[in-house]
């Protein structure tokens, strides 16, 4: 248990609302990231931080806008949400991803499913 | 920019054989980490094996092991004995270099162990 909640788990919303999504650590890590999982596209990268206030786009960051004012938690904010937006997204978490004993494995949470009607 | 195929969208193996689930990379980096994660119904992501790309040995945890091919740029995963729950989607995965720790997922492979 890599101590990494998701809230909600499930949402069902409608379109042109504003949705925003939590992650929340327990570990301390400085490398965070959320994902979305669509059929037949895996895992892509919406967007990522490095630190604190510290935040990065992804792959597939349109639409999609973070914050990140502690280091446990991370937000993920679909400004206007579409149905394009329905999806399965995923936050993770990374140990170490430079110097000595780097690992860059990733430890994911449990997911939220969000529809977008 | 790197990029992950799994060639195989879906794979099915009768309990106790062996399966093996293929994937292929590209990457500029010199400096990088593979891995194979499983989701099994429940969605949860699990981190299965990871492979250090200076290591030439090939990564094996319990009935899990991977072929590393760096050349060919090839990372299959051998399930050996498989067992009912390991039925799952598995997912190759690239990561490393100057990239912050992002990962690059392949499609996914959905293996199913039948009785």
């Amino acid at each position: 248990d890599a101590g990494i909640t998701q809230s909600p788990r499930h949402k069902v919303t409608e379109t042109g609302t504003p949705v925003t999504l939590r992650c929340h650590q327990t570990e301390n890590h400085r490398y965070m990231y959320w994902y979305r999982q669509d059929p037949g596209h895996g895992l892509r990268l919406i967007h990522y931080s490095y630190g604190v206030k510290d935040t990065d786009k992804g792959e597939v960051s349109d639409g999609y806008s973070v914050s990140r004012s502690k280091t446990e938690d991370f937000l993920l904010t679909l400004e206007s949400a579409t149905s394009s937006q329905t999806s399965v997204y995923f936050c993770a978490i990374s140990p170490t991803v430079s110097g000595t004993g780097s690992s860059y494995e990733q430890y994911f949470g449990p997911g939220t499913r969000l529809t977008v009607t | 920019a790197q990029t992950v195929t799994q060639s195989q969208p879906e794979m099915s193996v009768q309990e106790a054989e062996t399966v093996t689930l293929s994937c292929t990379y590209d990457t500029s980096e010199n400096n990088y980490y593979l891995f194979w994660y499983k989701q099994p119904p429940s969605r949860q992501m699990i981190l299965v094996i990871r492979q250090e790309a200076y290591k030439q040995q090939n990564a094996t945890e319990n009935r899990f092991s991977v072929n590393f091919q760096k050349a060919a740029k090839s990372f299959s995963l051998k399930i050996s004995d498989s067992q009912l729950g390991d039925t799952a989607m598995y997912f190759c995965a690239l990561g490393g270099g100057t990239s912050y720790g992002k990962l690059t997922f392949g499609q996914g492979t959905i293996l199913t162990v039948h009785p």
